[in-house]
């Protein structure tokens, strides 16, 4: 069984801080990683994702992370956000060779203050 | 661009009147899923399609239903609506690639509310 746990539902940064989202996974099998950012009354963005090679993935609005398979994490990280960055962060896994499902954290709410 | 599409992104339906949610893709995906979403929680997996091949999740109601007439377009068919299932309904697309790395790609979401 997957399940996928994002350990801090609200996360409040001043802007032009760093700023880190946990995420961790549970699985028995290979695990391909995504993160997805959802604005207000939208549907999901991918953000970026993990499928294999370099453990450090970089995606679109200078968003970063990395993948730590002994740790079972996907931690995204930027090094400076903006205001815009406002926006619900959901981490997602699909097991690899198990079918067509993805399984999705329950959200990390990133609140950036002026 | 190639993109999924959902149609109305707002939708008002009274108790029991029976509603449908529309989606299309320009993708050409052989796999098309329908979530439902509710405030501040994560997106719930409803059923997909792989092609014609249906899916549905151990806990969905009934009450919910899906088309896929054609590679492009798969509807959300909910018969009775009650007051819970006031939500936002995402479609979302991917290539079906189980040996390979495979992406879901989201439409924009229907809102639905239901009077």
């Amino acid at each position: 069984a997957q399940s996928v746990t994002q350990l801090d539902s609200q996360v409040p940064v001043f802007e032009e801080a760093p700023v880190e989202l946990r995420c961790n996974y549970s699985s028995s099998v290979s695990v391909y990683l995504f993160w997805y950012v959802q604005y207000p009354n939208q549907g999901l963005q991918l953000l970026l994702k993990y499928l294999s090679g370099s453990t450090l993935v970089k995606g679109i609005n200078g968003f970063e992370a990395e993948f730590n398979k002994s740790q079972t994490s996907f931690h995204l990280r930027k090094p400076s956000v903006h205001i815009s960055d406002t926006a619900e962060y959901f981490c997602a896994v699909r097991p690899a060779n198990t079918g067509n499902q993805f399984y999705f954290g329950t959200g990390t709410s990133l609140t950036v203050i002026p | 661009d190639a993109m999924v599409i959902q149609n109305p992104r707002y939708q008002v339906t009274q108790f029991g009147k029976p509603v449908t949610l529309s989606c299309s893709q320009t993708l050409n995906h052989n796999v098309m899923y329908w979530y439902q979403q509710k405030s501040s929680q994560a997106p719930k997996l409803l059923f997909h399609y792989y092609d014609k091949d249906f899916n549905n999740e151990a806990d969905t109601p009934d009450n919910f239903q899906s088309r896929r007439p054609n590679t492009s377009f798969c509807f959300l068919d909910i018969r009775s609506p009650g007051l819970g299932d006031a939500a936002m309904y995402l479609c979302a697309t991917s290539r079906g690639q189980v040996q390979g790395a495979d992406t879901q790609y989201f439409g924009p979401g229907t809102r639905l509310t239901v009077l």
